[in-house]
């Protein structure tokens, strides 16, 4: 498997514009993450799904963010309008059963919103 | 939710040398504890985990030790190579909830 897939690796847009970032989980993987990384904040966990369903968004940190899981291998995280905080490096992860399993990551989205 | 800590932010060792990076967690219920390694342009990969029904863990020159009565899980990597300079982050879960400490920035001298 060539493991987790992100697109794109770069984006930079203007502000006020939709960003979507798109994730292919590994094939046979239940569940997928979606993590922020920041140099102030860290890794934070946005959103995560188990069997394509939505368990906790309590992450996203506003209504700009959307995430949507419409089969067991495609993921997009959409930020309508974008801004320039919302400027960090994105990364989907896939894990076989939930957060008790290894978790592989994607190469991350590094976005730059102006 | 769940909060992890980790200290130190940054580390810088002696190449032979050990490296310890430590953890704390604030729920009890978390019961599985991995170690991520991140290389510059990369997402985090695994480099070892610990459930909490066990108190300690090794994989050659990494070791990982769980303290359940205090909430505290450490990383221990003997004899470091340059290669080993990296950031470290580790994690606590609890069901599917996966949370990261802030990271440790290691540096391997030569």
């Amino acid at each position: 498997d060539a493991g987790v897939i992100q697109s794109p690796r770069h984006e930079v847009t203007e502000m006020g514009q939709e960003v979507t970032l798109r994730c292919k989980p590994i094939s046979g993987h239940n569940s997928l993450f979606w993590y922020r990384q920041t140099m102030m904040r860290g890794l934070e966990l946005l959103i995560y799904f188990n069997n394509n369903v939505p368990i906790d968004d309590s992450g996203m940190p506003e209504d700009r963010f959307s995430a949507k899981m419409p089969n067991a291998s495609f993921s997009t995280l959409k930020i309508q309008p974008s801004e320039p905080r919302d400027s960090a490096v994105y990364f989907c992860a896939s894990s076989l059963a939930g957060g008790n399993t290894e978790a592989f990551f994607g190469q991350g989205t590094r976005l730059t919103v102006v | 939710g769940e909060n992890v800590e980790q200290h130190p932010s940054t580390l810088s060792v002696q190449e032979g040398d050990s490296a310890v990076i430590k953890c704390t967690y604030s729920d009890s219920a978390s019961n599985y504890f991995p170690w991520y390694k991140q290389e510059l342009g990369k997402g985090p990969q695994l480099i070892i985990d610990i459930r909490s029904n066990v108190g300690e863990k090794k994989d050659q020159r990494i070791a990982v030790t769980l303290n359940k009565t205090a909430k505290h899980f450490s990383l221990h990597i003997t004899e470091t190579q340059p290669e080993d300079s990296a950031v470290y982050f580790c994690a606590a879960s609890i069901n599917n909830d996966m949370r990261f400490g802030a990271g440790t920035r290691l540096t391997v001298k030569p």
